[in-house]
């Protein structure tokens, strides 16, 4: 059962526009959620995190929204760069583990 | 090095064959946890290490799967005769601590083909 979903697996985006990638979830005892970034033959990265008692995070290019009602997480890039393609994982936490979504891959194209 | 080491980074074995992933972690982390995806899928919680408690076994899929770690840093996840459905990209990441507000950091992946 996916407890983190993320329903579009690829994105393209025009340099310079923005992007807006898409997670949703379905726990409402998550407390604290992430975006991590992975490019090809690498690991996951860390990009940027929200814990539940906030409603936006920002981090130079990249804002984090989330809507607890709506058990919605979204990740904003403006402006979209093309080293910004990669595949994007949502993911929430609560207490010890960490629940990842499937990806969308995201492709700025120059 | 300054990350999180995996190695293999690719295997390849035959079904029923057993296989050790291993995993070294940043130094001075005391958390460490193994995840899997599998094609078309996200990443799917294994174990969880946190410094010397009981680790959460709760993610292993069947008894095939074990790993330890020795002396809080090293981790080897062991899959026994494994199956073609074993196949995934097996990912390792440590963390300073393992409350959720702490970030995790991965290692670049094993990934393991069962022919």
């Amino acid at each position: 059962d996916q407890q983190v979903k993320q329903n579009s697996p690829s994105l393209s985006v025009q340099e310079g526009r923005i992007s807006i990638l898409n997670c949703d979830y379905t726990n409402s005892m998550f407390d604290y959620f992430l975006w991590y970034k992975k490019y090809p033959a690498e690991g996951p990265t860390f990009l940027i995190s929200i814990s539940s008692i906030k409603d936006k995070n920002e981090d130079g290019r990249f804002t984090v929204f989330l809507n607890k009602s709506a058990k919605h997480l979204s990740l904003h890039i403006v402006p979209s760069q093309p080293g910004d393609s990669a595949v994007y994982f949502c993911a929430a936490s609560t207490g010890n583990q960490f629940y990842f979504g499937t990806g969308t891959s995201l492709t700025v194209i120059p | 090095g300054a990350g999180v080491s995996q190695s293999p980074s690719n295997k390849v074995t035959e079904k029923g064959k057993d296989v050790e992933l291993r995993c070294d972690p940043i130094s001075g982390h005391t958390a460490l946890y193994w995840y899997r995806q599998s094609l078309g899928q996200g990443l799917e919680f294994l174990i969880y290490f946190q410094g010397n408690s009981a680790p959460d076994k709760s993610g292993l899929p069947s008894d095939r799967f074990s790993a330890e770690r020795t002396g809080g840093s090293v981790s080897t996840l062991t899959i026994q005769r494994t199956q073609q459905e074993d196949s995934a990209v097996y990912l390792c990441a440590s963390s300073f601590q393992g409350a959720p507000m702490t970030e995790a950091f991965f290692g670049q992946g094993t990934r393991l083909t069962v022919v």
